[in-house]
C-alpha cells in the first residue's frame, strides 16, 4: 500500500495569509494526487486533481504542485470560508489512500 | 444537477449486516466508476471499495475484503455496499463518490472524486 504523510496536522492562519500543506507518498505516484477540503458535518469537496489542476468552480487562490513523491497545496490570501480540514489522496494504485488531514484554524 | 444520495445506514449489532445504497442522478451513471469512502467519528477519510462503470471490476481495502461487497445496478442508477460481519470499528459515515472522468485511459480517479453524497451513518454497537 502507498503510505501518505501529510503535514502539518494542524495549522493556524489569519485572513489574508498564505499557507502551504505538504503531502509525501511512500513511492512515486507521478501526478496521481488530489486535494480535498472538508468542513464540519459536510462531505469532502474536490479542490485539485492531477496534482496541479484546479477543479471547476474552485477559487484560483488554491493551487497545487509537485510530482513523484512530494506535493503541496497552497492557499494564497486566506478567506474566512477556507478554515476547514484538507486531505490529500493518491489514486495511482489501489488501495486508494488519503493523508491524515490538516486542520486549518483561525 | 449531478447528485448522489446515500441511504441504508443505521444501528446494527456486532456481527450483523447492512446494505447501503447510493442513488445517482444528473449524469450517465454507467459511464463512471464509483467508490465508497468512510469516516469514523473524529477521524480522517478511508477509501473502502470501488467499482468500474460496467461493474465488471471491483476493488476493496483490506479492512473490507471478505466482508463487504460492492455492486451496482446501472438500470436503476444505484450503487450498493453490502456489509456483513460488522464490527465496532466499521462505525462511520459512509459516503459514495463519483469518478471525475468517464474515461479510464489514465486509470480510475485520475481526475479525482468530483461528486460526493451527503453520507449515511452506520453505527455498530450492542
Amino acid at each position: 500500500d502507498i503510505q501518505m504523510t501529510q503535514s502539518p496536522s494542524s495549522l493556524s492562519g489569519s485572513v489574508g495569509d498564505s499557507v502551504t500543506i505538504t503531502c509525501r507518498t511512500s513511492k512515486s505516484i507521478t501526478n496521481y494526487l488530489n486535494w480535498y477540503q472538508q468542513k464540519p458535518g459536510k462531505a469532502p469537496k474536490l479542490l485539485i486533481y492531477a496534482a496541479s489542476s484546479l477543479q471547476s468552480g474552485v477559487p484560483s487562490r488554491f493551487s497545487g504542485s509537485g510530482s513523484g513523491t512530494d506535493f503541496t497545496l497552497t492557499i494564497s490570501s486566506l478567506e474566512p470560508e477556507d478554515f476547514a480540514t484538507y486531505y490529500c489522496q493518491q489514486t495511482y494504485s489501489t488501495p486508494i489512500t488519503f493523508g491524515q488531514g490538516t486542520r486549518l484554524e483561525i | 444537477e449531478v447528485q448522489l444520495v446515500e441511504s441504508g445506514g443505521g444501528l446494527v449489532q456486532p456481527g450483523g449486516s447492512l446494505r447501503l445504497s447510493c442513488a445517482a442522478s444528473g449524469f450517465s451513471f454507467s459511464n463512471f466508476a464509483m467508490s465508497w469512502v468512510r469516516q469514523a467519528p473524529g477521524k480522517g477519510l478511508e477509501w473502502v471499495s470501488g467499482i468500474s462503470g460496467s461493474g465488471s471490476s471491483t476493488y476493496y481495502a483490506d479492512s473490507a475484503k471478505g466482508r463487504f461487497t460492492i455492486s451496482r445496478d446501472n438500470s436503476k442508477n444505484t450503487l450498493y455496499l453490502q456489509m456483513n460481519s460488522l464490527r465496532a470499528e466499521d462505525t462511520a459515515i459512509y459516503y459514495c463518490a463519483k469518478d471525475g472522468s468517464s474515461s479510464s485511459a489514465l486509470g480510475f480517479y485520475y481526475y479525482g472524486m468530483d461528486v460526493w453524497g451527503q453520507g449515511t451513518t452506520v453505527t455498530v454497537s450492542s
